[in-house]
């Protein structure tokens, strides 16, 4: 079965562009999350969506958004790129939020990794 | 809010060795989950270990084993009998029971020489 798969590998943008990145979960999975990693950091949260509607929402301006498909694959959007916007922006798929009460683990894709000029 | 912090940066073992990797986080909710991720270099983030608060017993898996202490709120990783494809950075992460989002540490690399 294939894992989370993200698009594209790799991207080059000036300031103020925009940019979309794709996240498709592993099949089956409901939930899907982005984070982002600046080199030499861990990971930090974005967002969170379940069945089509966001669940949970980090500490990031409202340049950066989101939305989940009926297929339940996402898109991360981020506006108005600054240099500090470089990072892998990771995306991870469960079967459901542990809210739900299921213990289900975050798979991740390998990332997107966005370089800003 | 939560915190996770990895204070060895790097660390270096020798194949066949045993290393342990710190963690010590901080939270006032009683209900969570830990996890261990290993991501190797360029390459996608993998679940090594996870850990149930309310379960004493350390988890397990395979050459991988936590010590647990949650009065202490403290979460490290050994590695037995270490190889060279464990050579990656390893995060430490926290999970709220009630939310589904993770708090990593900012990591530590492990090398693994022969």
């Amino acid at each position: 079965d294939a894992g989370v798969t993200q698009s594209p590998t790799h991207l080059i943008k000036t300031r103020g562009q925009h940019v979309t990145l794709r996240c498709s979960p592993i099949s089956g999975h409901k939930s899907v999350s982005w984070y982002q990693q600046v080199l030499g950091q861990g990971p930090q949260f974005i967002f969170q969506y379940y069945e089509k509607e966001e669940r949970g929402r980090g500490n990031f301006p409202d340049r950066f958004s989101a939305r989940q498909f009926p297929n339940y694959s996402s898109e991360l959007n981020v506006n108005a790129l600054l240099l500090g916007d470089s990072a892998l922006y990771l995306c991870a798929s469960s079967l459901a939020p542990f809210r739900t009460g299921s213990n289900q683990p975050q798979h991740f894709g390998d990332g997107t990794r966005l370089s800003i000029l | 809010a939560q915190t996770v912090t990895q204070s060895q940066p790097e660390m270096s073992v020798q194949e066949a060795e045993t290393v342990t990797l710190s963690c010590t986080y901080d939270t006032s909710e009683n209900n969570y989950y830990l996890f261990w991720y290993k991501q190797p270099p360029s390459r996608q983030m993998i679940l090594v270990i996870r850990q149930e608060a309310y379960k004493q017993q350390n988890a397990t898996e395979n050459r991988f084993s936590v010590n647990f202490q949650k009065a202490a709120k403290s979460f490290s990783l050994k590695i037995s009998d270490s190889q060279l494809g464990d050579t990656a950075m390893y995060f430490c992460a926290f999970m709220n029971s009630g939310y589904s989002t993770l708090t990593f540490g900012k990591g530590t690399m492990l090398l693994v020489s022969p």
